[in-house]
């Protein structure tokens, strides 16, 4: 059973600070992608990373894919109060049923 | 432009009563389709997808329901809800492995 575990759960900053998030998994993953959701609202895709040690930045959002593609991580630079959202990174490991597997999510508050 | 509608934004639903939840996308043929169940501040539970008209896969055993009537729509359904079937449910589409989701649909049974 595939498996994305994300850490931190929580996270309570101020705004300015910078902070990385974590999902790693002991399988390997064809693709990850990084979501943020805002309270009663879908999910919505922030980036996808597909080569292993591939390297994406979003303004001031930074993603990276392992070498081994098995975790990823997303390092904010200078939070923002807009930035406060659930973050979930999911994976996709299933062929063409398009299944992904979701982490269990970082809820970042970023105080101003 | 491809777009996911899903209704209702919230509902209030007693113990013992049916459920039906809808998702139609708009802009694409033959998508592949999910639901999705999310308790508060945490990760997606896949609950069912489907490939195809009639075709539904079920991820875990559950009190819940799905049907594809047609390409672009599918139902979330339950004959008689229970306490533990409240949450967040989303339906979802996907494109090259990236998943684009509804607003959700926020399920409180009493």
């Amino acid at each position: 059973t595939q498996l994305l575990e994300q850490s931190p759960q929580f996270l309570s900053i101020q705004e300015g600070e910078n902070l990385t998030v974590y999902c790693n998994s002991s399988s390997v993953f064809s693709s990850l992608q990084w979501y943020r959701q805002e309270p009663g609202e879908g999910p919505v895709l922030l980036v996808t990373v597909v080569t292993g040690g591939e390297v994406k930045k979003l303004k001031r959002l930074t993603f990276q894919f392992g070498d081994a593609r098995k975790d990823s991580s997303l390092h904010i630079t200078a939070a923002q109060p807009g930035d406060t959202g659930l973050y979930l990174c999911a994976g996709d490991g299933s062929g063409n049923t398009g299944k992904l597997i979701f982490g269990q999510g970082t809820t970042l508050q970023v105080k101003p | 432009s491809q777009t996911i509608h899903q209704w209702p934004a919230t509902l209030v639903q007693p113990v013992g009563s049916p459920l039906s939840l809808e998702c139609t996308v708009e802009g694409t043929s033959n998508p592949n389709l999910y639901w999705y169940r999310q308790a508060a501040g945490r990760g997606l539970q896949l609950l069912f997808y489907s490939v195809g008209i009639g075709q539904i896969s079920s991820e875990v055993p559950q009190n819940l329901s799905a049907s594809r009537p047609q390409d672009r729509q599918f139902i979330l359904s339950s004959k008689k809800l229970l306490l533990s079937d409240s949450g967040f449910y989303l339906c979802a589409w996907n494109q090259k492995g990236e998943a684009f989701f509804g607003q959700g649909t926020r399920l409180t049974v009493v």
